[in-house]
């Protein structure tokens, strides 16, 4: 168990709805990332948060937005939902150093119908 | 901009083979981690490489930082079917503080 809970585990969707995937990460870290991995692909970095504030933009489409509010969990929110947004999104979670390892959630599993 | 090439894609491996990935960067990195993840689950951090020419063992893993910090690789010896999964690397530079990751290499024990 990494510490990083994400929900929900599965969700079903359909094209043009609107999503939102929950994030809370390990006590005391204070950096959220938000990945996303295709079936069989690569993690493709969308966002990251430190303390409430975005740090870092990645390949995030304009219909996706994310925040971090005051108690450090974290939401992504996919609207206009396309049927290649169907996807594994992982949320992970550091302490915020330069050095820092990352600890996974058990992602959340899109499919959009 | 900054990559990290992953190769190979795919290698298949009787059990009992060894098993490399190699890792490759267009830039000079700070430090290099190694994740796994295993099919159906989430990556996993294994290590963390900062030194040049660093080589670092767990088991029968083995951790390389090129002299240069501008390549790695894990290395395997007498794969077992725990091993299968996906092997990531992710780099950081000293002017970029996101983690480039490479595209993986996923680990099949042939049956």
């Amino acid at each position: 168990d990494s510490g990083v809970t994400q929900t929900p585990k599965h969700l079903i969707t359909a094209t043009g709805q609107r999503v939102t995937l929950r994030c809370s990460p390990r006590s005391g870290d204070l950096s959220v990332y938000w990945y996303q991995q295709s079936l069989d692909q690569g993690l493709q970095f969308l966002i990251q948060y430190y303390n409430g504030e975005e740090r870092a933009k990645g390949n995030i489409l304009e219909r996706f937005s994310a925040q971090q509010f005051p108690d450090l969990h974290s939401e992504l929110n996919l609207s206009s939902l396309e049927l290649g947004d169907s996807a594994l999104y992982f949320c992970a979670s550091s302490v915020g150093g330069a050095k820092e390892k990352l600890f996974f959630g058990s992602g959340t599993q899109l499919s959009v119908l | 901009g900054q990559q990290v090439m992953q190769i190979p894609q795919y290698q298949h491996v009787q059990e009992g083979e060894d098993f490399t990935t190699y890792c490759n960067s267009s830039t000079t990195l700070s430090n290099i981690q190694w994740y796994k993840q295993r099919p159906g689950g989430h990556p996993v951090f294994l290590i963390q490489l900062v030194k040049s020419g660093e080589v670092k063992k767990q088991k029968r893993l083995t951790f390389q930082f090129g002299e240069a910090k501008k390549n790695s690789s894990l290395h395997i010896t007498a794969t077992q079917t725990t091993d299968v999964g996906t092997y990531f690397c992710a780099g950081r530079t000293d002017s970029n503080y996101q983690l480039i990751w490479g595209a993986g290499t996923k680990l099949i024990i042939k049956p």
